[in-house]
């Protein structure tokens, strides 16, 4: 079965600082897309990076970046150069063909001043 | 290009109603999944259509359907209200039910049951 882990119920970061938010899977199928999701307080999901599990190159998307290493079935949102408004509930997901997509527990980021 | 819409945007009903909320797609999609997800807790999968048909639903009584119309608009009902219905409804939608698409989410339907 399907599984998204996702260790660290809550990280702080100093503003300006870089921050790696953990997320690790499970599948059987050689054919997967993992996706990582934002959620602020306002409760809207918005959708940052998508990894592909036969893409050859790490993911990125302005200042997120996805450090995919397939043989520890691990997808790591990685965040550059931290903003106050990147404090929110971050959110890792799979979804394999023909099923639906399966989220992690989460992860609340808080940004310091 | 408009995003996924939801309505209403909150919605108040006491125990032993019915609830139905609504989901528009962003233009060109046609799978559409329901997400419930209670005050400080991740995603819970309900419901997921594609193309008219239930595709698959989560673990959830039978009192929660939905239905996928032609224009992949959908809607999901909630009957016999129980208070733990309480929580925020998320709608999403993607272009094609494959392993590469992107699910894009609506504001979501806040749901109180008092």
């Amino acid at each position: 079965a399907q599984k998204i882990t996702q260790t660290q119920p809550g990280m702080f970061v100093q503003e300006k600082e870089a921050v790696t938010l953990d997320c690790t899977y499970d599948t059987s199928d050689p054919s997967y897309g993992l996706f990582w999701y934002k959620q602020p307080s306002s409760g809207e999901m918005i959708f940052l990076i998508y990894q592909g599990s036969y893409d050859q190159q790490n993911a990125t998307e302005g200042r997120y970046s996805l450090n995919f290493q397939k043989a520890r079935k691990s997808a790591n949102l990685v965040i550059s150069a931290s903003q106050l408004g990147d404090s929110a509930m971050y959110f890792c997901a799979m979804k394999n063909y023909g099923q639906n997509f399966v989220f992690g527990p989460g992860t609340r980021l808080s940004v310091l001043p | 290009e408009a995003g996924v819409t939801q309505s209403p945007t909150h919605l108040i009903k006491t125990r032993g109603q019915q609830a139905t909320l609504r989901c528009s797609p962003i233009s060109g999609h046609t799978s559409v999944y329901w997400y419930q997800q209670a005050l400080g807790l991740g995603l819970q999968f309900l419901l997921w259509y594609d193309e008219g048909e239930e595709r698959n639903r989560g673990n959830f009584p039978p009192r929660f359907s939905g239905r996928q119309f032609p224009n992949y608009s959908s809607e999901l009902n909630v009957n016999a209200l129980e208070l733990e219905d309480s929580a925020l409804y998320l709608c999403a939608s993607s272009f094609v039910s494959t392993s590469t698409d992107t699910q894009y989410f609506g504001p979501g339907t806040r749901l109180t049951v008092l």
